[in-house]
């Protein structure tokens, strides 16, 4: 079965500096990986994803994630952090036929300092 | 185009009652997912739906929940008797059927508190 583990529960960043989520997989196959936002109050926004082809992807808001097979990860980054990104980020893979079944890490809270 | 739409936003009410939620997937989309969202277990996908037919229901919690999507356009979650462990904020997200995106799109939530 698949699963996802996001090992930091919560980070603090400032303003500016640059920014590592880190989000580790387990599939047994290849897997269709995501990354969604929460912004307090809110449901989960689509930041990017990952299907096939180049592993390095792009995504909205300045955020892109790298694919690495081998150490079964795909981490978030982004060079330059604003106040705005605090919120709660959400690693996700997805499998499954007959429909799509996406499972969600636990998520890490980002929190922004001036 | 208006997104998913979930009802009531939030609901108190006291052990034992039923509680139903409600969600109103994105016209076209074929799927459609039950999440629930605590500080405890994060996000758990409850249940989902591909063409109104329930595919998995192995994260449905106890025979106190149930599911229903009766047309493409409507779903419902029930819990009844509701307990207080069964407090949480509960998602609703639909998707277009597996061979496109996968990308789910979630609704604003319900927050349910049960006293």
């Amino acid at each position: 079965a698949q699963s996802v583990t996001q090992p930091d529960i919560h980070i603090t960043v400032s303003e500016g500096a640059s920014l590592e989520l880190r989000c580790n997989y387990s599939y047994g196959a290849t897997p269709y990986l995501f990354w969604y936002v929460q912004s307090p109050g809110q449901g989960l926004q689509l930041l990017l994803k990952y299907f096939s082809g180049d592993t390095l992807v792009q995504g909205i808001k300045g955020f892109e994630a790298e694919f690495k097979r081998s150490q079964s990860s795909f981490n978030l980054r982004k060079p330059s952090v604003h106040w705005s990104d605090a919120a709660e980020y959400f690693c996700a893979v997805g499998a499954g036929t007959g429909g799509f079944k996406t499972i969600f890490g636990a998520g890490t809270r980002l929190f922004v300092k001036a | 185009d208006a997104g998913v739409i979930q009802s009531p936003r939030h609901e108190v009410t006291e052990m034992g009652q039923e509680v139903t939620l409600r969600c109103k997937p994105i016209s076209g989309h074929n799927s459609l997912f039950w999440y629930r969202q605590t500080m405890m277990r994060g996000l758990e996908l409850l249940i989902y739906f591909n063409n109104n037919v329930p595919i998995d229901d192995s994260g449905m919690p106890e025979d106190r929940f149930s599911a229903k999507m009766p047309n493409a356009s409507f779903s419902t979650l029930k819990i009844q008797p509701s307990e207080p462990r069964d407090s949480a904020v509960y998602f609703c997200a639909s998707s277009l059927e597996l061979g496109n995106t996968g990308e789910l799109f979630f609704g604003e939530g319900s927050r349910l508190t049960v006293l």
